[in-house]
């Protein structure tokens, strides 16, 4: 089992431009997550996956829209980004309810 | 609205010391605790959580943490400490009884062990 995997691993976008997230989880877990970790602020959730085709708004959802429309995927899209979305994003996924919450590698993203 | 404060953001230790890693939390109704850790350049895992029980939980690599709910306290504890523990570890908090299993982050504790 590949687990939870993230692609890309590294990017570096100019202010405006866009991009999408993917995350990919091979565990048929239900629940998905997306969060963005920044130096001294922890893990902040941006959004988040009860289920295919449901999605719902975590603690900083402004600037970013997810989709899931296969249970195994889920991705983030940055319409506009913006320096401030400089962070490490990371993906996680579990089985219903669960607490046991199993992290991807992280991607990082640079906004220049 | 939980949240969760890790009491410091960095721990240095000597090789073979033992350590504390304090975190308190604060919730109106009853909780789940974990701990998670990060490796460098790594993703979280585990390391333990405690969701009822005994209030003494061991986790993975020797970690335990005690849950005192007067406290409202959740500290990790390690006796020994190795080169390899060196990471930045993570409280997490979520509330019972909830359809989406959310976790509520500290900001991290990094722990540098030293020859």
């Amino acid at each position: 089992n590949a687990g939870v995997t993230q692609t890309p691993k590294f990017r570096v976008l100019k202010t405006g431009q866009s991009m999408t997230l993917l995350c990919a989880q091979d565990m048929n877990h239900e629940y998905m997550y997306w969060y963005r970790q920044d130096p001294g602020m922890g893990l902040r959730l941006i959004h988040y996956s009860v289920g295919e085709g449901t999605t719902a708004k975590g603690e900083v959802p402004d600037g970013y829209n997810v989709s899931r429309l296969k249970k195994q995927n889920f991705l983030l899209g940055l319409e506009s980004a913006a320096p401030s979305q400089t962070s490490v994003y990371f993906c996680a996924s579990s089985r219903a309810n669960s607490y046991e919450q199993y992290f991807g590698p992280g991607t990082r993203l640079t906004v220049t | 609205a939980q949240s969760v404060t890790q009491l410091d953001s960095q721990v240095p230790v000597f090789e073979e010391a033992p350590v504390e890693l304090r975190c308190n939390y604060s919730s109106s109704v009853s909780v789940y605790l974990f701990w998670y850790v990060q490796y460098p350049n790594q993703g979280l895992q585990l390391l333990l959580k405690y969701l009822s029980g005994s209030t003494l939980v061991k986790g993975i690599n020797g970690f335990e943490a005690e849950f005192n709910k007067s406290q409202t306290s959740f500290h990790l504890r390690k006796p020994s400490v190795h080169i390899s523990d060196t990471a930045e570890y993570f409280c997490a908090v979520s509330e019972p009884g909830g359809s989406n299993y959310k976790l509520t982050f500290g900001k991290g504790t990094l722990l540098t062990v030293n020859p």
